[in-house]
């Protein structure tokens, strides 16, 4: 079964430290791996999308890897700041014809003062 | 960037009665639009994928004449949701996308519209 898997759940952390949210899939065959945040009440919005042959994406503070062999990825935000404070969902594309997306359950992160 | 405008923001309606809501992209054409209903502390459930002049396409358990979509231009699809329960109250979120060639497209969301049924 095609799944995407996020870890942790939720997040704490304070005002300028990093963190990073893991994102392990089953999707095959694959396409693309997106991150995106999700304010309270908003509908996302997309940090980077990478396909299997990109490692890593860059974002001004958000920095995503991949690695298409272990089918995991992660995103690490650099000097959190208060606004950083959201979900933040992996959805991963399918590679079949139509491709549906693949959401994870999203990381609750909230960065406080 | 790309904008997706989705209207209205929040509606509260009793039961049995319609709602419909707007998704519009404002500087792109979209060939395709997605609608998506997320519960509390949940991912996002894509409930329906429509292309323009033609029917949606449903996921399995999503009741197509209960929530009624409509893509009739390549800037505007609405998705009314037909004598409305309160099991209906829920997030509901619209993205649209430029070309359904290209899957490294970017999707671009609306702001999303909450739904509470009396």
């Amino acid at each position: 079964k095609n799944q995407v898997e996020q870890s942790p759940q939720s997040l704490i952390i304070l005002e300028g430290k990093n963190c990073t949210l893991q994102c392990n899939y089953t999707v095959s065959p694959f396409s693309n791996l997106r991150w995106y945040k999700q304010d309270t009440g908003r509908g996302p919005v997309s940090l980077t999308i990478m396909t299997f042959s990109e490692n890593t994406k860059s974002n001004g503070r958000y920095t995503a890897t991949l690695d298409a062999d272990t089918k995991q990825s992660s995103l690490h935000i650099t000097a959190s700041q208060l606004s950083d404070s959201a979900s933040y969902i992996c959805v991963v594309r399918g590679g079949n014809q139509g491709g549906k997306l693949i959401f994870g359950q999203g990381t609750e992160l909230s960065v406080k003062p | 960037g790309a904008v997706v405008s989705q209207h209205p923001s929040w509606v509260i309606c009793k039961s049995g009665t319609s709602v419909k809501i707007e998704c519009r992209s404002l500087d792109f054409q979209a060939t395709t639009m997605f609608w998506y209903r997320q519960f509390p502390k949940q991912s996002l459930m894509l409930m329906a994928t429509s292309n323009e002049g033609s029917k949606a396409t449903y996921e399995q358990g999503v009741e197509k004449d209960k929530f009624l979509i409509n893509h009739a231009s390549l800037t505007l699809s609405t998705l009314t949701v037909t004598s409305a329960h309160p099991e209906d109250s829920s997030f509901y979120i619209c993205s649209a996308r430029a070309s359904s060639l290209r899957p490294n497209e970017k999707l671009f969301f609306g702001s999303g519209t909450q739904l509470s049924v009396l």
